[in-house]
């Protein structure tokens, strides 16, 4: 069955920087498109970044856009996001999410998340 | 770029009744690209509807998408005891960003 584990969340500093990380099994994680979704304490979800099976596309959201940076070792079935510069307004549990199918964005598999906690 | 809007905030019901919920976007969804995803306190989402209507493997027929364009609805014909979470629409497809709406709550009255 699929699987996404996610670690490496905590508590870190603002302006710091964390690197999150997402091991993939029981499917090809080579062919599918991955994503990583927040939700900060008490809110809704919000979609951050997107990374294209083969990891040659990334999208991301307009909030984390130059300061975030999503990346995948499909030897490893491993998804990262290095999260840089981080502010308070990042704090949130961050999950990462595996597409259907080949349509972007339809995401069918998530894991159980971690927690970051941005704090001085 | 799509904004989705959900409405009632909060749902207020006795299980046994039906649950009606409205998403709308700020235009026009291609290809009816609109999910629904189930949220329970503490866990992950999961996936309900996808392509406004289809239900996602092991989605009981009680769950159900219908709309088109702008407008859609997810309707849970008798809420069992574990219905009540909280509920999101989102858009995905050729364009990101994926959008979700900001949920609608459905609780026990």
């Amino acid at each position: 069955q699929v699987q996404l584990v996610e670690s490496g969340g905590g508590v870190v500093q603002p302006g710091k920087s964390l690197r999150l990380s997402c091991v993939a099994s029981g499917f090809t994680f080579s062919s599918y498109s991955m994503h990583w979704v927040r939700q900060a304490p008490g809110k809704g979800l919000e979609w951050v970044t997107f990374i294209w099976f083969d990891g040659r596309i990334q999208y991301y959201a307009d909030s984390v856009k130059g300061r975030f940076t999503i990346s995948r070792d499909n030897s490893k079935n491993t998804l990262y996001l290095q999260m840089d510069n981080l502010t308070a307004e990042d704090t949130a549990v961050y999950y990462c999410a595996r597409d259907l199918s080949t349509i972007f964005g339809l995401l069918g598999y998530w894991g159980q998340g971690t927690p970051v906690t941005v704090s001085s | 770029e799509i904004v989705l809007t959900q409405s009632p905030g909060t749902l207020s019901l006795s299980p046994g009744e039906r649950a009606t919920l409205s998403c709308r976007a700020s235009q026009s969804v291609r290809n009816n690209f609109l999910a629904w995803y189930q949220q329970k306190t503490g866990q992950g989402p999961r996936l309900l509807i996808y392509g406004a209507s289809t239900r996602a493997s092991g989605i009981p027929d009680r769950f159900s998408g219908s709309g088109s364009g702008t407008e859609f609805t997810l309707s849970i014909s008798r809420l069992e005891p574990e219905d009540f979470a909280v509920y999101y629409c989102q858009h995905y497809g050729n364009l990101a960003p994926f959008a979700f709406g900001p949920g609608t709550k459905v609780d026990i009255k």
